[in-house]
């Protein structure tokens, strides 16, 4: 099947340590993206890429880092300097930028 | 920065009743689109709408883009269970990024 995988799906850290969260996608889109949605916020980008080796800031990028080795991968780390990072995460992608977006999954990061 | 415009934050409705969602923003977009988003899994797209004044329906769903090219509304009829979830709605704009509204949570009473 044809679609963007998120893992894991929950995940569990202790404040101050770095998390990765996987995105994978296998519909031969450029563009990834990865949003954070808190309850009552709706979604807000954090990074985006348009194409493999190159990425952008999105609105709030502070304590995320992301890397697209890959067109098929966009990993997203959450590190210590992220004064807040329990959230709901969303990882998209479309076929170039300005066409329809689909998401994966989701990841739920709790940081206790 | 850009702002999209949804209200209320909550709508309860009964089974059966149609509902309509509305969504406005201060700037012109050449894209609308809106997504549901079911609890726990990524928001998936309902209906996109590319030309000021088009109506588009998917099924039960209806949304039109407004003439303005400031708002759109989602309608949806004679709802059902299933219906409930986050409707979202989105616009294209500088930079292709996408923006999205906050959402409105619905829920259907059987």
């Amino acid at each position: 099947d044809g679609g963007i995988t998120q893992s894991p799906k929950y995940l569990f850290r202790k404040e101050g340590q770095n998390v990765t969260l996987s995105c994978e996608q296998n519909l031969n889109h450029d563009a990834m993206y990865w949003y954070r949605q808190d309850p009552g916020q709706g979604l807000r980008l954090i990074y985006y890429s348009q194409i493999v080796n190159d990425f952008q800031k999105g609105d709030i990028a502070e304590g995320y880092s992301v890397s697209r080795e890959k067109k098929e991968s966009f990993p997203l780390t959450v590190t210590s300097a992220q004064k807040n990072p329990t959230a709901f995460y969303l990882c998209a992608s479309n076929r170039r930028p300005g066409n329809t977006i689909y998401f994966g999954e989701g990841s739920w990061l709790t940081v206790v | 920065g850009q702002q999209l415009n949804q209200s209320p934050q909550s709508m309860f409705i009964q089974e059966g009743e149609d509902v309509s969602m509305n969504c406005t923003s201060s700037s012109i977009f050449n894209t609308w689109l809106w997504y549901k988003q079911e609890p726990g899994e990524g928001p998936v797209l309902l209906i996109a709408l590319y030309k000021a004044g088009e109506l588009t329906s998917n099924g039960r769903l209806t949304a039109q883009f407004g003439i303005t090219r400031k708002d759109s509304f989602l309608n949806i009829s004679a709802s059902i269970p299933s219906d409930v979830g986050i409707y979202f709605c989105a616009v294209t704009g500088a930079n292709s990024k996408l923006t999205f509204g906050k959402g409105i949570t619905l829920s259907v009473r059987p």
